[in-house]
């Protein structure tokens, strides 16, 4: 089925210690981006990939890197875990850059635990 | 204070009733959007407003720009909609958007 896939879809990590989450999209789109979602929080955009080639920082970049490998993919990497950052992440993709009406489409979600 | 916010934060209803959802906003915006999020976590778009009215089988959305306000409202309501319902609003201009906490539904049967 076409759509955005996230893996992993729970991850335990130790403070200190480092993981990439993957997402893809089959979907052609040209802008992916990374949110994280926390209780009594509204989703905030991490960082985002407006096309391929390009990442931007979001709201909230602190303590994260992403890499935009080709059209398809756009991974979040933590470098040194923190608890702070226990969250759900979600990748999404959309045809055009910001317009949530042009075929948003929003991954699963990734439930990250830092203990 | 969130720029956006909902109320109620959580709703149980019993199976069939009409229940409204209800979102405001403090800034000027382009475009409001509601969303559903499922138990599974994943995240769909249901509608998009800019002004009006709009109706999706058992759903109808409202705006009020001048009030800043709008409504999700769901009919005949059934325990398959229980979901979290996110408002998420585009700052005019901009193409930022900023998202509501949700509301949590359980529908009841």
């Amino acid at each position: 089925n076409a759509g955005v896939t996230q893996t992993p879809k729970f991850q335990v990590l130790k403070t200190g210690q480092s993981m990439t989450l993957q997402c893809a999209q089959d979907m052609n789109h040209n802008s992916m981006y990374w949110y994280r979602q926390d209780p009594g929080m509204g989703l905030r955009l991490i960082y985002y990939s407006a096309s391929e080639g390009t990442t931007d920082k979001g709201e909230v970049p602190n303590g994260y890197n992403v890499s935009r490998l080709n059209k398809r993919e756009f991974s979040l990497r933590l470098e040194s875990a923190a608890p702070s950052q226990t969250s759900v992440y979600f990748c999404a993709s959309s045809e055009l850059w910001g317009h949530l009406n042009y075929g948003y489409t929003f991954g699963s979600g990734t439930r990250l635990t830092v203990v | 204070k969130n720029e956006v916010e909902q109320s109620p934060q959580n709703l149980t209803a019993q199976e069939g009733e009409f229940i409204t959802i209800n979102c405001s906003y403090s800034v000027g915006i382009s475009a409001l959007h509601w969303l559903q999020q499922h138990p599974g976590g994943g995240i769909v778009s249901l509608f998009m407003l800019s002004s009006g009215k709009k109706k999706h089988g058992r759903l109808i959305a409202t705006i009020n720009i001048q009030e800043k306000h709008s409504s999700l409202h769901i009919t005949a309501s059934h325990p398959r909609d229980s979901a979290v319902y996110i408002c998420a609003v585009l700052y005019s201009g901009t193409y930022k958007y900023i998202f509501g906490t949700g509301t949590r539904l359980k529908v009841l049967a």
